[in-house]
This record gives C-alpha cells, sequence and structure tokens, in this order.
C-alpha cells in the first residue's frame, strides 16, 4: 500500500527551465513534507521540507507547494541546472510517528 | 567530515552467512534509523532507535538484529543471510522525531550469492 506515490519516473528539461516533481499521499495523518535528492552511490541529502501549516516554502531554487486538500505536493525547480540531475524522493512524516515514507522517487534529467 | 557514515559501502556474501553492517554519526543526534531499498527503489524504514532504545521495528524478520552501543552508533547484523536480502541499506539519524528531517549515510549495497 503505497502510502507516498511518485507516479513519474523520470522527468526530462533543458537547462535553464522549470523542473517541476509532483507527488501524492493518501495518509491524511501526514503533516510534514520533504524532498530529498539523490545521486548514483550516494544517500539521500535533504533538500526542502514544508508543514502542512504551510501551502508553500521556498529555498534559493526550490520551491515546495503543498495543496492538503488535494494531498498534493510539488518541488519546482527554476531554474534548473545540469548539476540537479538526480533522482528526487518525495517523504511524509506526521508528528506521532519518527519515521519518513518515501515515495518511489523521480529520475531527473537536466539536459545543458 | 562525513556527518552518518557506514561501512562497508558493499558487500558480497553467500547464502547462509552472518554479515554486519556499521553505522556512526557525529552529528550529536538522538535518533538513529535502518532504512532498505529494495529492487523496486522503494526506501522503506526498517528499525528506529532513540537514546539507544528501539521504538519501531517495522514487520523485519528476526535474522536482522540491530544494536546501539550508544547513541552515535547503530550496528545492523544480519543471520543466515538469504538471497532476497540482497539490497541497498541505508543508515540515518535525526534530532527528535516526528517531524524532522533525517540524515543519510552512503549505503551499504548488500549483495547475495
Amino acid at each position: 500500500d503505497q502510502q507516498v506515490k511518485q507516479n513519474s519516473p523520470s522527468l526530462s528539461v533543458q537547462e535553464g527551465r522549470i523542473s517541476i516533481l509532483n507527488c501524492d499521499y493518501t495518509n491524511s495523518m501526514f503533516d510534514y513534507f520533504l524532498w530529498y535528492k539523490k545521486y548514483p552511490a550516494e544517500g539521500p541529502t535533504f533538500l526542502i521540507s514544508i508543514s502542512s501549516i504551510k501551502d508553500k516554502n521556498e529555498d534559493g531554487r526550490f520551491t515546495v507547494f503543498l495543496n492538503k486538500s488535494a494531498k498534493h505536493l510539488s518541488l519546482h525547480i527554476v531554474p534548473s541546472q545540469p548539476g540537479d540531475s538526480a533522482v528526487y524522493f518525495c517523504a511524509a512524516t506526521s508528528s506521532g510517528y519518527s519515521t519518513l515514507t518515501f515515495g518511489k522517487g523521480t529520475m531527473l534529467l537536466v539536459s545543458p | 567530515d562525513t556527518a552518518v557514515s557506514q561501512t562497508p559501502k558493499y558487500l558480497v556474501t553467500q547464502m547462509g552467512n552472518d554479515k554486519s553492517i556499521k553505522c556512526e554519526q557525529n552529528l550529536g543526534h538522538d535518533t538513529m534509523y535502518w532504512y532498505k531499498q529494495d529492487s523496486k527503489k522503494f526506501l522503506k524504514i526498517m528499525f528506529s532507535y532513540n537514546n539507544k532504545e528501539l521504538i519501531i521495528n517495522e514487520t523485519v524478520p528476526n535474522r536482522f538484529s540491530p544494536k546501539s552501543p550508544d547513541k552515535a552508533h547503530l550496528n545492523l547484523h544480519i543471520n543466515s543471510l538469504e538471497l532476497g536480502d540482497s539490497a541497498v541499506y541505508f543508515c540515518a539519524s535525526s534530532q527528535g522525531m516526528g517531524n524532522t528531517e533525517a540524515f543519510f549515510g552512503q549505503g551499504t549495497r548488500l549483495t547475495v550469492v
């Protein structure tokens, strides 16, 4: 039972354009959401997070949007850079549960 | 200076063997985890420890035994390895439990032949 879904296994974007990665969740108890970036043969690296009391959080080129009614969040990267090419994992947790539930990941390829 | 380090990075072993993976964090965190990434690429929680106490054991076979000698270490021992145990195992740590980010090690790719 996938509680966090990333329905796009891959995304290709040109350098300088916007990358939009999507994530859906089913568990209404989730109230904290995170995005991780993962390069091959490395562990996931924390990128950005958002609490359910917000609908947007921004950090430099990265912005996460949360739509609680739709149980949907997205990560926007603008402008995209070739170094952003990696697998991006969406994760969710709740204040009453200590661990992260991950999506399957979306591989982003940013071409020059 | 690596924040969460795990050894070894690669491990190839035969079925039936017993092996251990070590994990250390120098972030001063009080919570540590083991996650497993299987062939379908899902990252799933196996264990969670807070202040050396087991908090979560997500229906992992009892062939897997975590041990936390102190807050900075969480080792994973696996008995009687099976082919299906082949996966990438990630150690992680966080400060507190709940709504906080976890920091991951580089992973250990275990191959059982």
